[in-house]
């Protein structure tokens, strides 16, 4: 299975700020990354797949890249509805498999 | 608009069966793979299952396979998920999600949930 882990587990960010998000494979992923957003009591968002592929409707604040075993998701300047949980999830090989989330809260 | 919606959760002691449910409708069913993905206390979010949009190709974590069967009816737009020999650590929320394509394995939408509670 390929195990995926982010980094940090949480972050203490303010409004304006930019946030980064990292996610390591333990092998190769290729582009096939997705990341989701969720808020508590609530099912998950997609953001970006593909590694780097908008979902409709998300703003163009939050980006992402990467390839192979090495993936970033960033938020350029953070708003007020981004505090959230954030799990990146790989699609190369089943078992699909996702991170174990960071946590961005307010400072 | 796209909407997803489970049902079939509750509590149920360890060993028993439970059937989750999922309503689908705003996009060409048909057309799009379809999964369950848990969230639970020890593991986070778990994908559980996937199933082909030709109702025949399946593929399942291995915590669940020989144990679970997902299952779908084009023909109402719904998906299933039977549950067997239950244990403690399948207790989360599970979510039915529609893939972003027919097989691209990333999930574009998912429903509000449903508890599936394992306990004596």
């Amino acid at each position: 299975d390929i195990q995926m882990t982010q980094s940090p587990s949480t972050v203490s960010a303010s409004v304006g700020d930019r946030v980064t998000i990292s996610c390591r494979a333990s092998q190769d992923a290729d582009s096939w990354l997705a990341w989701y957003q969720q808020k508590p009591g609530r099912a998950p968002k997609l953001l970006i797949f593909r590694s780097s592929t908008l979902h409709d409707g998300v703003p163009s604040r939050f980006s992402g890249s990467g390839s192979g075993t090495d993936f970033t998701l960033t938020i350029s300047s953070l708003q007020p509805d981004d505090f959230a949980t954030y799990y990146c999830q790989q699609y190369n090989l089943f078992p699909l498999t996702f991170g174990g989330g960071t946590r961005v809260d307010i400072k | 608009q796209v909407y997803l919606e489970e049902s079939g959760g509750g509590v149920v002691q360890p060993g028993n069966s439970l059937r989750l449910s999922c309503a689908a409708s705003g996009f060409a069913f048909e057309k799009y793979g379809m999964h369950w993905v848990r969230q639970t206390p020890g593991k986070g979010l778990e994908w559980v299952a996937f199933i082909f949009p030709d109702e025949h190709k399946k593929r399942y974590s291995d915590a669940v396979t020989g144990r679970f069967t997902i299952s779908r009816d084009n023909s109402k737009n719904t998906m299933d998920l039977q549950m067997k020999s239950l244990r403690a650590d399948d207790t989360g929320v599970y979510y039915c999600a529609k893939d972003v394509r027919e097989t691209l394995l990333a999930f574009d939408y998912w429903g509000k949930g449903t508890l599936v509670s394992v306990s004596s």
